[in-house]
């Protein structure tokens, strides 16, 4: 059981548009942490997708988006392309745990 | 290149130890927290803990805590994760990723050691 809540699976054909909620809780997202989103492939490491909620580092396609409101983020990929089939995870910092949460992944598939 | 390379991982008897490090390069390592996150087979990212640039903090999962201990040497660019008692579900892919604040995302990872329990 995660600290942070994802749908385990998402899909949507190719150009559409699918978004990935995170459901934290006050000692967490709702206290104030920032939300960061990774995406990993079979096989490979996870990589930064989304760091402080809404950025996106360097060479991140702008098709990938995030947002955060109350004990809840969401991260959208808009114009769906096959090579986004992938995991997807969230974390943020939960004080009354003094460490990190990750939430337990979302697959997404492109139908 | 901004690089961290795992190592130390393999086979191990429950109730053994293993040493894990964590080696980096291209970056000034005594500026960043280093994380460890695992992976059983299978299922998702699970923290593990985390060790400030300069090693004055350190916290652990409850899963862990007791029986791992992270440590860093700024001397020689390496964090270490010193796992005793291990249990056949501590097996797993372990990363190391750099943060540069405690609040901030993991923004590079090495490539994973495997740990594997069993007798």
């Amino acid at each position: 059981q995660s600290v942070l809540t994802q749908p385990p699976s998402v899909s949507g054909a190719p150009g559409q548009r699918v978004t990935i909620s995170c459901t934290g809780s006050s000692s967490n997202i709702g206290a104030g942490s920032d939300v960061h989103w990774y995406q990993q492939f079979p096989g490979a490491a996870p990589k930064l997708l989304i760091f402080t909620n809404i950025n996106r580092p360097s060479g991140v396609p702008d098709r990938f988006s995030g947002s955060k409101s109350g004990t809840s983020a969401s991260l959208a990929i808009t114009g769906l392309q096959a090579e986004d089939e992938a995991d997807y995870y969230c974390q943020s910092y939960d004080s009354s745990l003094s460490g990190s949460v990750f939430g337990g992944g979302t697959k997404v598939t492109v139908l | 290149q901004v690089q961290l390379v795992e190592s130390g991982g393999g086979v191990v008897q429950p109730g053994r130890s293993l040493r894990l490090s964590c080696a980096a390069s291209g970056f000034t390592f005594s500026a960043y927290g280093i994380h460890w996150v695992r992976q059983a087979p299978g299922k998702g990212l699970e923290w593990v803990a985390v060790i400030w640039y300069d090693g004055s903090n350190k916290y652990y999962a409850d899963s862990v805590r007791g029986r791992f201990t992270i440590s860093r040497d700024n001397s020689k660019n390496t964090l270490f994760l010193q796992m005793s008692s291990l249990r056949a579900e501590d097996t797993a892919v372990y990363y190391c990723a750099r943060v540069l604040c405690p609040n901030c995302g993991l923004d590079v990872w090495g490539q994973g050691t495997t740990v594997t329990v069993s007798s």
